[in-house]
């Protein structure tokens, strides 16, 4: 059972425009989200993360949404630039297991020139 | 500054031998450690973690094992690789529990098993 899921395998954008990532979550227990930006071949790095008493988390370029009725976290990252092309991926914490993270399989974003 | 440090970054093993993949942390005392897998197609998925030296958890069953000898120390190791091993592997290590729950990762390995 996936508790964390990112239903588009992969998304194109435009240079300039905006990219919007989604993530779906089934476990309520979940109070802390975060994304991460993985290029190939090489480790994840921390973007950007929201706790579950906040709606909404800015940090230059990115912001993250959360809508905790609807289980669901978004990603906006504008304008998209070149160098934002990889994979995403959305995790989760304080689900009731250990403290690792919960991922899911991610998204490949794809900045178009 | 904290830094880990994860190797090799390739590896190339026959099914059935042996597997040793370490991991050290510096900078940062008593951090949660984990190992995560990539498999092809699939997300991040945690196979170990541990709070303290020699203390493991395992998350999924499988055909490997982990240790911590020191504090900054994990191990992911396996007596008889199979196939259904490969993937790319990733440690990684977080403040313990606390306002911060960001795990920081290695640049993992890249196993394949033939």
């Amino acid at each position: 059972d996936q508790q964390v899921k990112q239903n588009s395998p992969s998304l194109s954008v435009q240079e300039g425009r905006i990219s919007i990532l989604n993530c779906d979550y089934t476990n309520s227990m979940f109070d802390y989200f975060l994304w991460y930006k993985k290029y190939p071949a090489e480790g994840p790095t921390f973007l950007i993360s929201i706790s579950s008493i906040k709606d909404k988390n800015e940090d230059g370029r990115f912001t993250v949404f959360l809508n905790k009725s609807a289980k669901h976290l978004s990603l906006h990252i504008v304008p998209s630039q070149p160098g934002d092309s990889a994979v995403y991926f959305c995790a989760a914490s304080g689900g009731g297991g250990a403290d690792g993270l919960t991922f899911g399989k991610g998204t490949h974003l794809i900045i178009q020139p | 500054s904290q830094t880990i440090h994860q190797w090799p970054a390739t590896l190339v093993q026959p099914v059935g031998s042996p597997l040793s993949l370490e991991c050290t942390v510096e900078g940062t005392s008593n951090p949660n450690l984990y190992w995560y897998r990539q498999a092809a197609g699939r997300g991040l998925q945690l196979l170990f973690y541990s709070v303290g030296i020699g203390q493991i958890s395992s998350e999924v069953p499988q055909n490997l094992s982990a240790s911590r000898p020191q504090d900054r120390q994990f191990i992911l190791s396996s007596k008889k690789l199979l196939l259904s091993d490969s993937g790319f592997y990733l440690c990684a290590w977080s403040v313990p529990p606390g306002f911060f729950r960001e795990a920081f990762f290695g640049q993992g390995t890249r196993l394949t098993v033939v």
